[in-house]
């Protein structure tokens, strides 16, 4: 079976502008989260979404924001990009919405110039 | 408000030898404890998960601890091997409606010929 994939591997933006991250969950699998990690430190948690709602939200500004689709696949969207949003972001899927294990997915690394 | 925290921060052995990462947490009102390996770039894979109720996990090589009362987790590696190399987190899911994963910063394992 796929694993929890992501698109694009790799982003190169520029102050000011806009970026769309895209992920797909484990076939099965209905709850996505979010997290950012940043180079030298563990991932911190941005959203969780199951069954399409928001179920959470970490400390992000509102530039950050996060839909899941009916397929459950989820985009992760980020306006005004700022130096400091450079970081891999990292797509996590689990069966449902709780404590069960939450699978990772390899990655977006985007830089921000 | 829940912090994890790893020592040591990094970790260079030679290979063969057993060894033991710690993972410490602030506030024992935790859902379980999962171990990560993350390779340089890539995404997290998990290791182990250990519900709150029980008190250690093994798979293979590998045995993770956890005790809740002193806020503590330790994961053990036997025969370490170079292709044990990576950084591995450990993150502690709290108990809110999104259950997310709060991580440690991580250690880097460098295992040696």
């Amino acid at each position: 079976d796929a694993g929890v994939t992501q698109s694009p591997t790799h982003l190169i933006k520029t102050r000011g502008q806009q970026v769309t991250l895209r992920c797909s969950p484990i076939s099965g699998h209905k709850s996505v989260s979010w997290y950012q990690q940043v180079l030298g430190q563990g991932p911190q948690f941005i959203f969780q979404y199951y069954e399409k709602e928001e179920r959470g939200r970490g400390n992000f500004p509102d530039r950050f924001s996060a839909r899941q689709f009916p397929n459950y696949s989820s985009e992760l969207n980020v306006n005004a990009l700022l130096l400091g949003d450079s970081a891999l972001y990292l797509c996590a899927s689990k069966v449902q919405g709780g404590t069960d294990t939450q699978y990772f997915g390899p990655g977006t690394r985007l830089t921000v110039l | 408000k829940q912090e994890v925290t790893q020592i040591p921060a990094a970790l260079s052995v030679p290979e063969g030898e057993n060894l033991v990462l710690n993972c410490s947490f602030t506030d024992s009102a935790i859902y379980n404890l999962q171990w990560f390996r993350q390779d340089p770039g890539k995404g997290l894979t998990s290791l182990l998960l250990i519900q709150s109720s029980q008190r250690e996990q093994t798979s293979g090589r590998l045995n993770a601890s956890l005790d809740k009362s002193s806020g503590r987790s330790t994961l053990y590696i036997a025969a370490s091997q170079p292709g044990d190399s990576a950084t591995y987190l450990c993150a502690v899911v709290v108990g809110d409606s999104s259950y997310k994963l709060i991580f440690g910063s991580g250690t880097r394992l460098l295992v040696r010929p």
